[in-house]
């Protein structure tokens, strides 16, 4: 079946330091993609979306990048912080009615001091 | 105010009792969801209601029931819990039926069954 991964479980980084979190996702036919952060004891929280035809979309402190040619997903975190420390998820969806969205395994960001 | 609000945060019951779950959003969405994550963090939907209507059902066990008494509430019913059933219960919800639509998650409700 379709579905979307990550490819480390956990990341640590050095305060200050850039981060990349990276997916690959299987399913060509999806065309919306979303990164999620959850904190310990929370819901997963929206951090940006990118659609199929982007290939790269800037937020505050965060970059998502799409590369649909190998089926990748990255976000980047500039100037990483300790309150991004979290789970992550890159998640994916097809646009259209009664579409869902399938959630890859969470990695966890350890921000070190 | 909290947009997507369940209760209660916390529940430990005992195998074989039946439990609900609420879940209320303030958002005018007309799609509200379930999801279960479990002890690895892995998100897994399990039902969606579009305006009280169900539209997506995950083979999920008949133990559970969902209840959309209007569209700004989604409750889950469970019937007989099991050991298995422990886990965080989301509540979450978009502005419609079509993927492309932010999904807004409630804190999560961790079920304990013992």
């Amino acid at each position: 079946g379709e579905s979307v991964g990550l490819h480390l479980p956990t990341l640590s980084v050095q305060e200050g330091d850039n981060s990349i979190i990276n997916c690959a996702y299987s399913n060509s036919a999806s065309d919306y993609f979303i990164w999620y952060k959850q904190e310990s004891g929370k819901g997963p929280q929206f951090i940006i979306d990118i659609r199929s035809n982007m290939d790269k979309r800037q937020g505050q402190r965060v970059t998502v990048l799409l590369n649909k040619t190998v089926k990748h997903l990255s976000l980047q975190i500039a100037a990483t912080q300790p309150g991004d420390s979290a789970v992550y998820f890159c998640a994916e969806g097809v646009t259209g009615a009664n579409s869902k969205l399938t959630f890859g395994k969470g990695i966890t960001l350890s921000v070190r001091p | 105010d909290t947009a997507v609000s369940q209760t209660p945060k916390y529940l430990v019951t005992q195998m074989g009792n039946d439990k609900s779950i609420k879940c209320e959003q303030n958002l005018g969405h007309d799609t509200m969801y379930w999801y279960k994550q479990d002890s690895k963090k892995f998100l897994k939907i399990m039902f969606s209601y579009n305006n009280k209507e169900l539209i997506i059902n995950e083979t999920v066990p008949n133990r559970f029931s969902p209840k959309s008494p209007d569209k700004a509430h989604l409750n889950l019913h469970i019937n007989s819990l099991e050991l298995g059933d422990s886990a965080v219960y989301f509540c979450a919800s978009s502005q419609d039926r079509n993927s492309g639509n932010t999904i807004y998650f409630g804190e999560g409700s961790w079920l304990t069954v013992v």
